[in-house]
Formats: structure tokens, sequence, C-alpha cells
């Protein structure tokens, strides 16, 4: 079945840049399907903060944007995660997810990894 | 501040059934499906009912969704002791390029 794993640093530095990885595995990132990353800070609600599809079609999180790299690695069938500029805000357990289309819209998360906590802290 | 509103908590007891409210507006409900999660305590949020009232495999028939104008909600009938769990709507917006939003989130207690 298809799975999902996050890796990257637990503890980031402030003004430093946040990196993430998610590992698929039983399904082909370049067969379909938009992947993306949400987040949730402790105690607080989900955050979406941005899905690409393979070959390059983005959406972003419009509070986010300015800040958000994502990437992907279709040898590796891995896509990536950087935020820069992080700050105490950006402490959040962060998710990467397959993303299914309805209505023309990546809208429905319908895998998720389970998650990775990360904090900002000097 | 969410863009999609939920009531922070609910409650109910076993074999009831509860209904959770999801208000949005013209950009994001009014004009997309509505989607919900369901995040049981320490795990992975779960996508729950997708494109309004439909159920990905595996999903019980307890769980149903349903939309109107600008608000979507979601019923579970028969409660059970493992339903309790924070329950998440969502949807996409047309707005400035088009992206996710989601509610705060509803917190169901089973007494």
């Amino acid at each position: 079945q298809v799975q999902l794993q996050e890796s990257g640093p637990g503890l980031v530095k402030p003004s430093e840049t946040l990196s993430l990885t998610c590992t698929v595995s039983g399904y082909p990132i370049s067969s379909g399907y938009y992947w993306g990353w949400i987040r949730q800070p402790p105690g607080k609600g989900l955050e979406w903060i941005v899905s690409m599809y393979h070959s390059g079609s983005t959406y972003y999180n419009p509070s986010l944007k300015s800040r958000v790299t994502i990437s992907v690695d279709t040898s590796k069938n891995q896509f990536f995660l950087k935020l820069s500029s992080v700050t105490a805000a950006d402490t959040a357990v962060y998710y990467c997810a397959r993303v299914k289309s309805t209505a023309g819209t990546p809208n429905a998360f319908d895998i998720w990894g389970q998650g990775t906590m990360v904090t900002v802290s000097s | 501040q969410s863009v999609l509103t939920q009531p922070p908590s609910a409650s109910g007891t076993p074999g009831q059934r509860v209904t959770f409210s999801c208000s949005g507006s013209s950009s994001n409900i009014g004009s997309n499906t509505v989607n919900w999660y369901q995040q049981l305590p320490g795990t992975a949020p779960k996508l729950l009912i997708y494109s309004n009232n439909q159920r990905p495999s595996g999903v019980p028939d307890r769980f149903s969704g349903s939309k109107s104008g600008t608000s979507a909600s979601l019923a579970i009938s028969g409660l059970q002791s493992e339903d309790e769990a924070d329950y998440y709507c969502a949807a996409w917006d047309d707005s400035l390029n088009g992206h996710v939003v989601f509610g705060g989130g509803t917190k169901l207690t089973v007494l």
C-alpha cells in the first residue's frame, strides 16, 4: 500500500531554513497526483502549506508563499519542503500527504505521513 | 483565525447521532467541494469524507457529509467511544490563485 514518511531535523534555529523530506513508497510520484505539506502547531489546528504536481504545477498558501520551496526527485520517489527565515511560530508537526484532485482542483489529502515535529529555537 | 468556521467542541453519548457544522464563503464552500478529516489523539489526520459526501474505502457508513450553499455538515450516527477525535473541514478556495483552507476543528467528546 502507499506510505509516506517524513524526515528531517527536529530542531531549527530562528532565521534559518527548515528542510524536510517525504519518502513515498508503494506508488511512483511521477504516476500522478499532487503531493503536499500540511502543518499543525502544538495544540492547534491544521494549516496547509503547499501542493505540487511532479511536472511542476504548484499551489501555495498565500501567507507562506514567499518563504516556501517545494521540489521533487522522482528517481528517489521523494519530495521536499524548504521553509526559510523560520521563527517560533513555525514550530509544528509537519505532515506530507498525497493530494487527490476532485472537481478539477487538488484539494483532498487522502494519504498522510505520520508527521514529524519541528521546533524552532536557539 | 481559520477561513472556515467550526464550533470548537461537541459531545454525545454512545449510540447517538451528532452533527458538525462548517461555514465558509462563496469563494470556498460556495463554489467547491468539502472534505472532512478525523484526527484521533496523537495520530495523523485521516480523510473521512471527500467531495461533500463521498466516503473513502474503509470508512463506515455511519459517517456522512452534506453541503448546502456556503455551509457543510458532517454527521456521525451510532456514536462510538472510538469516534472521540478532532474533526476538520477543508475546501479549495478560488481566491489568490487557488489554495486549500481548513476549519479550526471540532473536538468531539463521547460521554
